[in-house]
């Protein structure tokens, strides 16, 4: 009964080679967020999607980028990793927009090692 | 954008209660406050939600003042399962730019 899954839950890249993680969802929310955590971190914020409607956040590096081709997927491309985007990737939904009190759920997220 | 601040950790023993206070001093008005759960290695867990005054369920309590300006996370009667980080969460996303803003995370330890 997964509701976000994402795939692979572990992903090693080589450096500067472009890599995707996938995010599907089975709760047919409008809203999808990818999130990078760094070890010991909080979440932070890539992006979201609000249907089709891309929402960048203002210091997002333009090596990370987003697609979401229907409603139930949504993709992170990484266009060359570097050494720092090690990380936890986590994708999240929410039925409306958070603006509304929304709850956010949240994928088991994606470790990417760069090599 | 309201910045969050909570304690970094936090131990305490099994049957107790803990309280995990989180500052949000910039809080605008249609803000919600979220409290999430995380394991190791596993995504973030919605534990409870509000917006003013006090909200319980069947695993939290979060109390807010009336100024807003702080929010606290009660959970009675903790296990060694509780043992977790807990991230307060404030905000709400707009078409004008992101105020989705956690806060750093509250390592909590249960003890035997």
């Amino acid at each position: 009964d997964a509701m976000v899954i994402q795939n692979p839950r572990y992903q090693v890249t080589q450096f500067g080679k472009p890599v995707t993680l996938s995010c599907s969802q089975t709760l047919n929310h409008n809203v999808m967020y990818w999130y990078q955590q760094k070890s010991s971190q909080a979440p932070k914020l890539l992006f979201h999607y609000y249907d089709k409607d891309f929402n960048n956040e203002a210091d997002t590096p333009d090596n990370f980028q987003s697609r979401r081709p229907n409603t139930s997927f949504c993709f992170l491309d990484i266009r060359s990793p570097g050494l720092g985007d090690a990380a936890m990737y986590l994708c999240a939904t929410s039925r409306d927009s958070v603006l509304t009190g929304e709850t956010q759920y949240f994928g088991p997220g994606t470790r990417l090692l760069v090599l | 954008l309201a910045k969050t601040t909570q304690p970094i950790s936090m131990d305490s023993y099994e049957g107790q209660e803990v309280n995990i206070t989180c500052s949000h001093n910039n809080i605008a008005t249609n803000d919600y406050i979220t409290w999430y759960q995380q394991f190791p290695s596993q995504g973030p867990r919605f534990i409870i939600q509000g917006y003013k005054t006090k909200v319980t369920n069947e695993v939290a309590s979060l109390f807010i003042p009336a100024d807003r300006k702080s929010s606290t996370l009660s959970l009675p009667r903790v296990s060694l399962s509780d043992t977790a980080v807990y991230y307060c969460l404030v905000g709400s996303l707009a078409a004008a730019g992101n105020k989705l803003t956690f806060g750093g995370g509250t390592r909590v330890l249960v003890k035997p």
